[in-house]
């Protein structure tokens, strides 16, 4: 099946500091990654979508130099936390999007990243 | 706008019981629903639905679309406390990749 792996899973750091997430497709290519957030008992609310070898695409509200997006092969995508602050600490969850194919339906999540900010 | 709406937000119940959640939509283009369960990480696939009328069924659960009043029920019976999660609905356009996710509904179901 198909696998999306997310590193680190936890991270705490100081505020003012950036943190870089990876989210790796392990079975498959994605030309397609989604990144979400999500606050203590709500929904997924999607940040972006970062497309290979292109500039990423950010959903209305959400600071494309704060976020920043790198997918720099069919199996990886970052995601860098600028300067980060204690609002931003969330859980976030990054999902790969097959290329080609049959699967078009379905995107795959990987496990998330929860980011506390002191 | 595009938005998914899920009801309620919020349900306590006693195992045994059986329960119905709700997924409303409105998507421009649709293409498929899609439900997920959501425990401590990230969400797990549960069903996908593209057609009215068709029930999906695995073990206790269950699902079907009603794509004329745009709306979708995922059923529970004989609740465990094992179903305890957050269930989460999405809608996927026929356009580009993006998935429109609902609110959720947190299920606590006690013993």
């Amino acid at each position: 099946g198909a696998v999306v792996s997310q590193h680190p899973s936890r991270v705490i750091c100081k505020s003012g500091t950036s943190v870089k997430i990876e989210c790796r497709s392990l079975d498959f290519q994605a030309t397609t990654m989604f990144w979400y957030r999500q606050f203590p008992k709500q929904s997924l609310m999607l940040m972006a979508t970062s497309n290979e070898g292109s500039k990423a695409t950010y959903e209305q509200g959400v600071e494309k130099d704060k976020f920043l997006i790198n997918h720099a092969s069919l199996t990886l995508s970052t995601l860098t936390v600028t300067s980060a602050h204690p609002e931003d600490s969330s859980f976030y969850i990054c999902s790969a999007f097959p290329s080609g194919g049959a699967s078009y339906n379905e995107q795959f999540f990987g496990p998330g990243t929860r980011l506390t900010v002191l | 706008e595009d938005k998914v709406v899920q009801s309620p937000l919020s349900l306590v119940v006693h195992e045994g019981d059986t329960v119905t959640l709700n997924c409303s939509y409105e998507v421009t283009n649709f293409r498929s629903l899609l439900w997920y369960k959501q425990e401590k990480k990230a969400p797990t696939f549960l069903f996908m639905l593209t057609s009215s009328g068709i029930e999906k069924k695995s073990g206790r659960l269950s699902s079907i679309l009603d794509k004329k009043e745009l709306f979708s029920i995922l059923n529970i019976t004989a609740t465990q406390t094992g179903d305890s999660a957050v269930y989460l609905c999405a809608v996927k356009p026929n356009t580009g990749n993006q998935f429109y996710f609902g609110t959720g509904t947190s299920l606590t179901v006690i013993p």
